[in-house]
């Protein structure tokens, strides 16, 4: 089956250490995204990639980062400067930016 | 991107039709109507979009007025699983990096 895998479903952080969230898709995807969900809001860009090894910053980067060193993988990783982690993180992929968007089941970080 | 109303909350019966409407009256030439809604705890679910034309798939139909200012998504015989909340977005394909989840409709369906 075609579509969009995310694990853990839910991640536990300790104070100060990173944790980094898996996303993968075999839909032959050419753009992916990240967005943060927090309690009854929408949906906030982190990252995005048109392409692999090309990614630009969303709206709240800030301590956050990814990587896209393969076209059907984009992890993002929640470093010890984001000092409000606690949200539903969902990914998210289009065959071309631009185009609509599927979405992963999401993983759900929380901070201990 | 256009901004959308949506009502907060609507009640269907199951087996009957769930209309769920959106007013987009701001909405320009170049820009889509898409439809996505999110079950809870689950990430949100592509339904269907449309430019002008009324669409249908195997989820819904989506009827779009002739102004395009607004529009209703049709659930022809809505089951207890599409209990969620739906939201009307309004796009422009090409430069969308984002989606913007407005607040949405919470649609209930009761047995």
């Amino acid at each position: 089956d075609g579509g969009i895998t995310q694990s853990p479903k839910y991640l536990f952080r300790k104070e100060g250490q990173n944790v980094t969230l898996s996303c993968e898709q075999n839909l032959n995807h050419d753009a992916m995204y990240w967005y943060r969900q927090d309690p009854g809001q929408g949906l906030r860009l982190i990252y995005y990639s048109q392409i692999v090894n090309d990614f630009q910053k969303g709206d709240i980067a800030e301590g956050y980062s990814v990587s896209r060193e393969k076209k059907e993988s984009f992890p993002l990783t929640v470093t010890s400067a984001q000092k409000n982690p606690t949200a539903f993180y969902l990914c998210a992929s289009s065959i071309v930016q631009g185009e609509t968007q599927y979405f992963g089941p999401g993983t759900r970080l929380l901070v201990l | 991107d256009a901004k959308t109303t949506q009502p907060p909350s609507m009640d269907c019966a199951e087996g009957r039709a769930a209309n769920l409407p959106c007013n987009h009256s701001t909405i320009s030439g170049n820009e889509y109507v898409y439809w996505y809604r999110q079950i809870h705890s689950q990430g949100p679910q592509y339904i269907i979009h449309g430019l002008k034309n009324n669409e249908t798939n195997e989820m819904a139909s989506l009827i779009i007025t002739e102004d395009r200012k607004s529009s209703t998504l049709i659930l022809p015989h809505a089951t207890l699983r599409d209990t969620a909340v739906y939201y009307c977005i309004v796009r422009i394909k090409a430069a969308g990096n984002k989606l913007t989840f407005g607040g949405g409709t919470r649609v209930l369906v009761k047995p």
